[in-house]
């Protein structure tokens, strides 16, 4: 079924490691996003991709980078875990920027 | 500060009757808005969107409306089911660049 991937489905990490959330769509959209969603806030942009090779910064991006080698794949590295990035992380795509958004089912982080 | 925000963070409606959810913004820029559902341990899936240039938008039993001098948006659900309760997210953009997202709203419909 094509859809959105993302790995893991959830995690626990000490703070200050490093860690790499997984983004695959087989959907050939040309767009990708990750946001994280916190209790009261609703989803927050943290990266997006509007094609591959080329990357901008949402409403939250500290802490945060990203990289889009190809149209499939989208990972969000965060290079140094802190609590305050304990969060659940959706990534998304879309055909183009001006099309609705296809999210994956989540990424449950925990930092502690 | 927030520019799209959800007020109400639930709302209990009885199944058949009609339900409202109501979001309002504060950037007069944005031109194009849309409405996803979220089930728990999913992504949002798309459900309903409008540009700037129309004041209602409707499919199937779902309904969008905007009142652009009030920055203000409201879907509503005609007849409420079962099946749609879920936290319902409203969301905007200036020309499809970043999108803005509210809180949520909780929709519970009783049988």
């Amino acid at each position: 079924i094509a859809g959105i991937t993302q790995a893991p489905t959830s995690q626990i990490l000490a703070a200050g490691r490093r860690m790499t959330l997984r983004c695959t769509q087989d959907m050939r959209h040309n767009a990708m996003y990750w946001y994280r969603q916190d209790l009261g806030l609703g989803l927050r942009l943290i990266h997006y991709s509007n094609t591959a090779g080329t990357t901008g910064k949402g409403e939250v991006p500290d802490g945060y980078s990203v990289s889009r080698a190809n149209t499939d794949d989208f990972p969000l590295t965060l290079a140094s875990a802190v609590p305050s990035q304990t969060s659940v992380y959706f990534c998304a795509s879309s055909v183009a920027r001006n099309q609705p958004q296809h999210f994956g089912d989540g990424t449950r982080l925990s930092i502690l | 500060d927030q520019q799209v925000k959800q007020n109400s963070p639930s709302l209990s409606v009885q199944e058949g009757r009609i339900s409202i959810l109501n979001c309002d913004y504060t950037n007069s820029m944005f031109d194009y808005f849309l409405w996803y559902k979220k089930y728990p341990a999913e992504g949002p899936t798309f459900l309903i969107s409008i540009s700037s240039i129309k004041d209602k938008n409707e499919d199937g039993r779902f309904t969008v409306f905007l009142n652009k001098s009030a920055k203000h948006l409201s879907l509503h659900i005609v007849p409420s089911q079962p099946g749609d309760s879920a936290v319902y997210f409203c969301a905007a953009s200036v020309t499809f660049n970043k999108f803005y997202f509210g809180s949520g709203t909780k929709l519970n419909v009783k049988p």
